[in-house]
This record gives structure tokens, C-alpha cells and sequence, in this order.
């Protein structure tokens, strides 16, 4: 098993579509965090977990729902997205929030027409 | 507001030469600072975590420098070849809760 895995590794949908992204770590880390990275520009974190506890949200728009029910998974809701919300979104997770590496897994693809 | 430079922004170089990889930060009061591979499309690789208290972090070919002081750190790639190929990225914590600042990553072309 890979460290960190992410499903589907690509998605298209539509803006009035309802979808989710899922993450799962084989790691036995206590922290996991989304990124999105857009074409042209760095990284951006969007959510952190620790213990199953959102304890970051990075301003992100309400469209995009996380949720975390244990450790070792977290997901991506996604409903009534934009155009302009097409990138590539990463699933991390690290011993514990805030210290120690980061462990990536390969990404979800998402566009949305 | 912490922000993180890397210079060149793209490189190519023949098989053989060694790499030179630049990251420089505004803040050094800085926790650590990691280094990744990225190649097209796919996630990040972890290469090199350096403490703060550390001056370099070694992994085979790789060698990474930190210079907090200067807000620097440097990564060195040893005997390039053309797997080394992809974007390499440095990124610090800002704050407690793993928040990190990436730079915009330098692309690397390493020809046979």
C-alpha cells in the first residue's frame, strides 16, 4: 500500500453536480490536510485535521465541504463549483499537525465545465 | 507574511552536471523546511526535512542547506540524470497547524 491515497485521480463534473474526493493515509499519521494547486500558481492549503479535528480553514468557500471520520481518512465534498475551481487537489498527512514531513499522495485531477 | 523564492524558475542541464537549487524566505523563524519532487500531474514527493537546528540533511545524491540567518537554503542534486527531470519545491511552516508556504517550484530539464 501506498503512504497516501487519493480517489478518483480524475473528475469532471458539471457546476450543478455533487461529488467527492477521498483521501486514505497507511501511515498511522494523526494529521491530514487538502491543497489545491492551480495552474500558475503555488500550492494553497485549503483544510487541516488533527485527531479527526478541523482545526484550519484556510478561507475556503463553502462549496467545498471536508470531513474527517478517523484518522486515517479524510474527504472532499464538492457541490455547485465554479469553473475557476478546476486544479489539482491534494491530500497530505504528517505524525502530527504542524511538525514533521509531509507525506502527498498523486492528486485529484478536477474540472469542471 | 512569510514568502518563499525560488531562483531560476526553470533550469536544463546534460546528464552529468551537478544541480543547484535555490529557496530563499522572508521570515527565518522558521520550524523546518522541506524540499519535494513533483512531476507533471502527480503529487508531491518528499525529498529532504531540515530541522531548524540543523545545517544540512544528506539522502544519496541529494544535499540540502539551510542558512536561517540569511533565509536561505540550497539543494544540491549530485551526478544529474534524466530521472531527475521535474519541478522541485521548498516549503516552510507558518504556522502551528502545518500551514506551509510553498515556492512556485523550479522546473528541471536534465538532457542524456
Amino acid at each position: 500500500e501506498t503512504g497516501v491515497t487519493q480517489t478518483p485521480r480524475h473528475l469532471v463534473m458539471g457546476m450543478t453536480n455533487k461529488k467527492s474526493l477521498k483521501c486514505e493515509q497507511h501511515l498511522g499519521h494523526n494529521a491530514m490536510y487538502w491543497y489545491k494547486q492551480s495552474a500558475k500558481k503555488p500550492l494553497e492549503l485549503m483544510f487541516v485535521y488533527s485527531l479527526e479535528e478541523r482545526v484550519e480553514n484556510n478561507s475556503v468557500p463553502s462549496r467545498f465541504s471536508p470531513e474527517c471520520p478517523n484518522s486515517s481518512h479524510l474527504f472532499l465534498h464538492l457541490h455547485t463549483l465554479q469553473p475557476e475551481d478546476s486544479a489539482l487537489y491534494l491530500c497530505a498527512s504528517s505524525q502530527e499537525a504542524g511538525t514533521g514531513e509531509l507525506f502527498f499522495g498523486e492528486g485529484s485531477r478536477l474540472t469542471v465545465l | 507574511k512569510q514568502e518563499v523564492t525560488q531562483i531560476p524558475a526553470a533550469l536544463s542541464v546534460p546528464e552529468g552536471e551537478n544541480l543547484v537549487l535555490n529557496c530563499s524566505f522572508t521570515d527565518s523563524a522558521i520550524y523546518n523546511l522541506q524540499w519535494f519532487r513533483q512531476d507533471p500531474g502527480k503529487g508531491l514527493t518528499s525529498l529532504l526535512l531540515i530541522q531548524s537546528s540543523q545545517r544540512e540533511q544528506t539522502s544519496g545524491r541529494l544535499n540540502a542547506s539551510l542558512d536561517k540567518s540569511s533565509g536561505r537554503s540550497t539543494l544540491y542534486i549530485a551526478a544529474s540524470q534524466p530521472g531527475d527531470s521535474a519541478t522541485y519545491l521548498c516549503a516552510v511552516p507558518t504556522d502551528s497547524w502545518g500551514k506551509l508556504q510553498f515556492g512556485a517550484g523550479t522546473q528541471v530539464v536534465v538532457t542524456p
